[in-house]
């Protein structure tokens, strides 16, 4: 059964990077069945997807934050991780990894188009705090 | 703000049906899924593509899809069915597809 374990520091200053990583075991991150990402959620607030990548390793990213995200990928140590840079208290949150099947709505008229995915695991998350 | 639009909150007494919505014009166009949360836990996948339950996820829990208004239909609910429920989606209007979420509400039993 496949298991996820987010790993960084829980207090970043402002203005600084933040770095995380995610630990794959039980499954493999290069899996065609699966993307693979972080999702986060600051205190008292719902859920904000920051970015997935698939088993070609394409990154996408939340257009929102993309401008201070890097999600990279490691297939040797099967781990991938995530860095948000020039961080201010709205980064504040608890950060999940997981792991998100995907496919295509149209595929049943036979077509490949309109992509979806999900996070059916989801890893106990790890807080992150911004602050000086 | 949130491409999803959910109730804050409802209530249900125990032993009763309550239904949670979600809209947005995403799922028109789109599969929805749902994620219940207790606190200070991960969200756990409830409902996926719709209308199936997720692995371990009780018969009690059910979903539908009505074009732009999604709903989480839970019967008979159970004190431990108490936690944030979450509904999310696809957009696909851009050059690649986005994950979206509903701003969550919270069920109290």
């Amino acid at each position: 059964q496949v298991q996820l374990q987010e790993s960084g520091p829980g207090l970043v200053k402002p203005s600084e990077t933040l770095s995380l990583v995610c630990t794959v075991s039980g499954g493999s991150i290069t899996s065609t069945t699966y993307n693979w990402g972080w999702m986060r959620q600051p205190p008292g607030k719902g859920l904000e997807w920051i970015g997935s990548f698939d088993y070609n390793e394409v990154i996408y990213y939340n257009p929102s934050l993309s401008s201070r995200l890097t999600i990279s990928i490691d297939t040797s140590k099967n781990e991938f991780s995530l860095k948000v840079t020039s961080v201010t208290a709205a980064d504040t949150a608890v950060y999940y990894c997981g792991r998100l099947p995907w496919g295509y709505f149209d595929i049943l008229i036979g077509s490949y188009t309109r992509p979806f995915s999900y996070m059916d695991v989801w890893g106990k998350g790890t807080t992150v705090t911004v602050s000086s | 703000s949130y491409e999803l639009t959910q109730p804050p909150s409802v209530s249900v007494s125990p032993g009763h049906t309550v239904t949670i919505s979600c809209s947005g014009d995403a799922l028109a166009n789109q599969y929805s899924f749902w994620y219940q949360q207790k606190p200070g836990q991960a969200p756990v996948l409830v409902i996926f593509k719709d209308n199936k339950r997720a692995s371990g996820i009780p018969e009690r829990f059910s979903g539908a899809n009505s074009g732009t208004t999604v709903t989480l239909t839970i019967s008979g609910v159970q004190a431990e069915d108490e936690a944030d429920y979450y509904c999310q989606s696809a957009d696909n209007s851009g050059s690649y597809s986005r994950v979206i979420f509903g701003g969550g509400t919270k069920l109290t039993v």
